[in-house]
């Protein structure tokens, strides 16, 4: 299995909602990384953990929670989001160092309204 | 600090035509690089990397050379088609990774 795995594809969600967006990966890889991409502009790092700790945190505000239950599995939990928010998620992972490359999953594209 | 700059977009080119996309990098070490393709609606996929100086890599008729004198890392393909329309993001993995601001390529027929 070489793929990481998203979902939702698509979340609509109001401001006052609370949702969670899940990525999967079976590769063996001890990094999971949570990027927010807007329209036309490269991927920006939100989380970053590393043996299932939290090693990184991108100045994010709180509204966005990020959850690593174990090796294969990343949340981010959202809540009181603005439409600013809207964006395509991505989840990535990698083995312990970042020379190898990532790995990306497809994407939530988050609305939010 | 350590970065990459990329060629700016969009690239539009007529099918089978050559591409060059530019990408140079400053790193204090020796850095793994990459290069990354989206397709529209989609996420990022691993489209070449090498990880030292003077590495050739090549995929789907894409190719690049890691030129360690030049701190360049130039994605090239000799004949594009229209599927190969897409934002290619070029990388750098030291530290922490680093991607270029995208390069928007438009095929036509």
């Amino acid at each position: 299995d070489t793929e990481v795995t998203q979902t939702p594809k698509h979340l609509v969600m109001g401001m006052t909602n609370k949702k969670s967006l899940k990525c999967e990966q079976h590769m063996g890889h001890r990094a999971m990384y949570w990027y927010k991409q807007k329209a036309k502009k490269p991927p920006e790092l939100m989380f970053v953990y590393s043996y299932e700790k939290l090693s990184i945190n991108e100045s994010v505000p709180s509204r966005f929670s990020p959850e690593c239950p174990n090796s294969s599995l990343l949340n981010l939990h959202l809540h009181a989001l603005q439409p600013e928010d809207s964006a395509l998620y991505l989840c990535a992972s990698s083995q312990d160092k970042v020379g190898y490359g990532y790995t990306f999953g497809s994407g939530t594209r988050l609305t939010v309204v | 600090g350590d970065s990459v700059t990329q060629m700016e977009g969009p690239v539009t080119l007529s099918e089978e035509a050559f591409l060059t996309i530019n990408c140079t990098y400053t790193a204090t070490g020796y850095p793994s690089l990459f290069w990354y393709v989206q397709y529209p609606g989609e996420g990022l996929q691993l489209l070449l990397k090498a990880t030292k100086a003077d590495d050739k890599g090549s995929n789907k008729g894409f190719e690049v050379t890691y030129r360690k004198e030049t701190t360049s890392f130039h994605l090239e393909k000799g004949s594009v088609q229209v599927s190969d329309s897409a934002v290619y993001f070029c990388a750098l993995g030291f530290n922490k990774f680093y991607f270029g601001s995208g390069t928007k390529l438009n095929v036509k027929p």
